[in-house]
């Protein structure tokens, strides 16, 4: 069984484009992100949700809205895509608690190339 | 500021031991962790140290100073597959992870 998925794995697209990323887990999980790792290898945390609520949002462009039908699912909109978009976009989810580890199980990636 | 750094990238031959290096400063401290990502996948998790000292797993060893914000991993009996980019990222005090951007570790015949 998956514990986290993403879809699509892969998404090639034009500049100016609207399109989404759809992540799941069936951990169990109250917490949930979107990271951005681009050419560099950096992992940038993007968004954090807790419990449907969003917790952490830095500094990216208001072109990309998240969303949180509910607690399993954290979905990544992106408005009018630009060249500078493409990276890979991981998915992760956690426990977070005095009891846990918080350790963060990620998703496969969504590779996305905006062309 | 919240603060990861660590080796860009380091080499080793197989079948040796190497000895990667974290060190951090967080807003509060709930533990470091150490993540392993292969090319063109997703990171997987190795280690988890919240108290100073060493935790062995197999191969893998990882060790903590809360004291001097350090930490560091160490791969024994280096094989093949373990080139890859180690990450290492710790928990603030809202248990948010900050990460470092990873160390990318080739490993020669």
């Amino acid at each position: 069984d998956t514990a986290v998925s993403q879809t699509p794995k892969y998404l090639v697209t034009q500049m100016g484009n609207d399109k989404s990323i759809k992540c799941e887990q069936n951990l169990g999980h109250d917490t949930m992100y979107w990271y951005k790792q681009d050419s560099k290898k950096f992992l940038k945390i993007m968004f954090s949700y807790n419990n449907k609520e969003l917790i952490i949002n830095e500094t990216v462009p208001n072109r990309f809205s998240p969303k949180s039908p509910d607690k399993a699912h954290l979905n990544l909109h992106i408005n009018s895509l630009e060249l500078g978009d493409s990276a890979v976009y991981f998915c992760a989810s956690s426990q977070v608690g005095l009891e846990t580890y918080n350790e963060q199980f990620f998703g496969p990636g969504t590779r996305l190339t905006v062309l | 500021g919240q603060n990861i750094d660590q080796p860009t990238e380091m080499t080793a031959t197989e079948g040796a031991i190497v000895q990667i290096n974290c060190t951090y400063q967080t807003s509060g401290f709930n533990g470091l962790f150490w993540y392993q990502q292969h090319a063109g996948e997703a990171p997987t998790f190795l280690s988890y140290n919240v108290l100073d000292g060493l935790e062995e797993k197999g191969r893998f060893s990882s060790f903590l100073s809360r004291s001097k914000g350090y930490s560091y991993l160490l791969l024994k009996e280096l094989q093949m597959k373990d080139s890859a980019s180690y990450l290492c990222a710790a928990s603030d005090s809202n248990y948010q992870l900050i990460w470092g951007a990873g160390t990318k570790l080739i490993i020669k015949p």
